[in-house]
């Protein structure tokens, strides 16, 4: 099946550094891909739309200079926090659909990056 | 805009079943969800379910859909141990992008199952 590589699974930094998360999609091309944030036990948020070759699409309320997302080829796209804080810190999930599917095919996750600001 | 709505706890003992709702309010949804999430780990794709259907059955997995109400329920038979999790029921929107159409998801908050031995 489809499969989604998120990567970091875990990193802890210092506050005012900036981290890198990858999200690769390893045996299709994803046009589009979604970046979610979770925070403990509650659901997931969308923050943003990934789109290959153009801009990403930010949800109200997420800045887009602080989360910076690049979706450079078909299958990588990346999420920048740039200048972390502790309230940063949270459960990073990414999530990708292959173009190829049917509408109605559900989205392939990533495993998630959890990250914790120090 | 739309909204998923779930309570946030359930338990059950070893063997019984679970069940498992949620509502939702965007009467345009084409697809309807079920994701299981273990501890720190992402989403997992149970089941989904078109919209016109009421039900579909996955082994253990029975998907329930009140179209009428927009209520959406996912019954788990003989729950095990390891069906301990966080289960999310989504609902869609499509929407079109220069390159085709896309998908979100919304969430609702996840239901917290606990199996008791």
């Amino acid at each position: 099946g489809a499969v989604v590589s998120q990567h970091p699974s875990w990193v802890i930094c210092k506050s005012g550094t900036s981290v890198k998360i990858e999200c690769r999609s390893l045996d299709f091309q994803a046009t589009t891909m979604f970046w979610y944030r979770q925070f403990p036990k509650q659901s997931l948020m969308l923050m943003a739309t990934s789109n290959e070759g153009s801009k990403a699409t930010y949800e109200q309320g997420v800045e887009k200079d602080k989360f910076l997302i690049n979706h450079a080829s078909l299958t990588l796209s990346t999420l920048t926090v740039t200048s972390a804080h502790p309230e940063d810190s949270s459960f990073y999930i990414c999530s990708a659909r292959d173009f190829r599917d049917p509408a109605g095919s559900p989205l392939h996750f990533g495993n998630g990056t959890r990250l914790t600001v120090t | 805009g739309e909204d998923v709505e779930q309570s946030l706890f359930l338990s059950v003992r070893e063997g019984d079943s679970s069940v498992i709702n949620c509502t939702y309010t965007d009467s345009s949804s084409t697809y309807l969800y079920w994701y299981k999430q273990e501890p720190g780990a992402g989403l997992q794709l149970l089941t989904y379910i078109f919209s016109n259907m009421d039900m579909k059955q996955d082994q253990r997995l029975t998907v329930l859909l009140n179209k009428k109400d927009k209520h959406l329920s996912l019954r788990i038979a003989d729950t095990q141990t390891g069906d301990s999790a966080i289960y999310f029921c989504a609902e869609t929107l499509d929407f079109l992008i220069s390159s085709g159409s896309a998908r979100q998801l919304t969430f609702g908050s996840g239901t917290q199952l606990t199996v008791l031995p």
